[in-house]
C-alpha cells in the first residue's frame, strides 16, 4: 500500500456544522492534495501543501481551510457545512512533481 | 485556467473489445498521466508519459503523448470485466496536476 489513509471514511454532518477530515501519510512525502469528487465535474482541487505549514488554494477553495502543523498529517476544515459541499472528498500525496497517490475517500453527506 | 477535455464521457463495450479514449488541452504538458477508478476507491496510476511522442506499454493498456504536447490517448485491447471503472487522463505542467472528467466504462454481459 502507498501509505496513505484517510479518516473517517463516511460522515453525515448537519448544515452550519464544522467538520475537520483528516489525511495521514507514512510516506515523508512533501507534497499533499484535497480534491473532490462530483458527478460531471471529475477532480477538483480544493486546496495543496507544498510543506508545513505551506499550504495553498486551489480552484475550489472557497468555504475550506487546511492546516498541516507536521508532515504526516494535512486536515480539511468546513467551517460550516453547507449542502453543496456535500461530495467524495479524495487526500493524494506526491513526492517531487511525480504523479500522484490517492487515499480512498471520504464520503461527505450535509444534511 | 488550464482545462482538459476528456472524451468519450462514457463507453458501453463487449467484453473482448478494444477501447480508445482521449484527452486533449490548450495548454502544454509536460507530463501526461492515466489513472483508473474503481468503485468505492481513490484513483489509480496506470500509465506515465515524459516525452512528446512516448508510446508506453502496460499489459493491455498503451499510452501515447501527443508530438504537440497538448494531447494524450489510452487505448486498453481485449477488455475483460474487471476493466470496468473511470479513467482519468491528467496533464501535469510546472505546477499541479490538471485532471479531466474522466471516461466511465461499462462492459456488457
Amino acid at each position: 500500500d502507498a501509505g496513505i489513509t484517510q479518516s473517517p471514511r463516511h460522515k453525515v454532518t448537519e448544515t452550519g456544522t464544522p467538520v475537520t477530515l483528516r489525511c495521514h501519510q507514512t510516506e515523508n512525502h512533501r507534497y499533499m492534495y484535497w480534491y473532490r469528487q462530483d458527478p460531471g465535474h471529475g477532480l477538483r482541487l480544493i486546496h495543496y501543501s507544498y510543506g508545513v505549514k505551506d499550504t495553498d488554494k486551489g480552484e475550489v477553495s472557497d468555504g475550506y481551510s487546511v492546516s498541516r502543523s507536521k508532515t504526516e498529517d494535512f486536515l480539511l476544515t468546513l467551517e460550516s457545512a453547507t449542502s453543496s459541499q456535500t461530495s467524495v472528498y479524495f487526500c493524494a500525496i506526491s513526492a517531487e512533481n511525480y504523479g500522484y497517490t490517492f487515499g480512498s475517500g471520504t464520503r461527505l453527506t450535509v444534511v | 485556467g488550464q482545462q482538459l477535455n476528456q472524451s468519450p464521457q462514457s463507453m458501453f463495450i463487449q467484453e473482448g473489445e478494444d477501447v480508445s479514449m482521449n484527452c486533449t488541452s490548450s495548454s502544454i504538458f509536460n507530463t501526461w498521466l492515466w489513472y483508473k477508478q474503481d468503485p468505492g476507491e481513490g484513483p489509480v496510476l496506470l500509465i506515465a508519459l515524459y516525452k512528446a511522442g512516448e508510446l508506453t506499454s502496460n499489459g493491455r493498456l498503451t499510452a501515447q503523448f501527443g508530438i504537440t504536447r497538448k494531447d494524450s490517448f489510452l487505448n486498453i485491447s481485449a477488455s475483460i470485466p474487471s476493466d470496468v471503472g473511470i479513467y482519468f487522463c491528467a496533464g501535469q505542467g510546472d505546477d499541479k496536476i490538471i485532471f479531466g472528467k474522466g471516461t466511465r466504462l461499462h462492459i456488457l454481459p
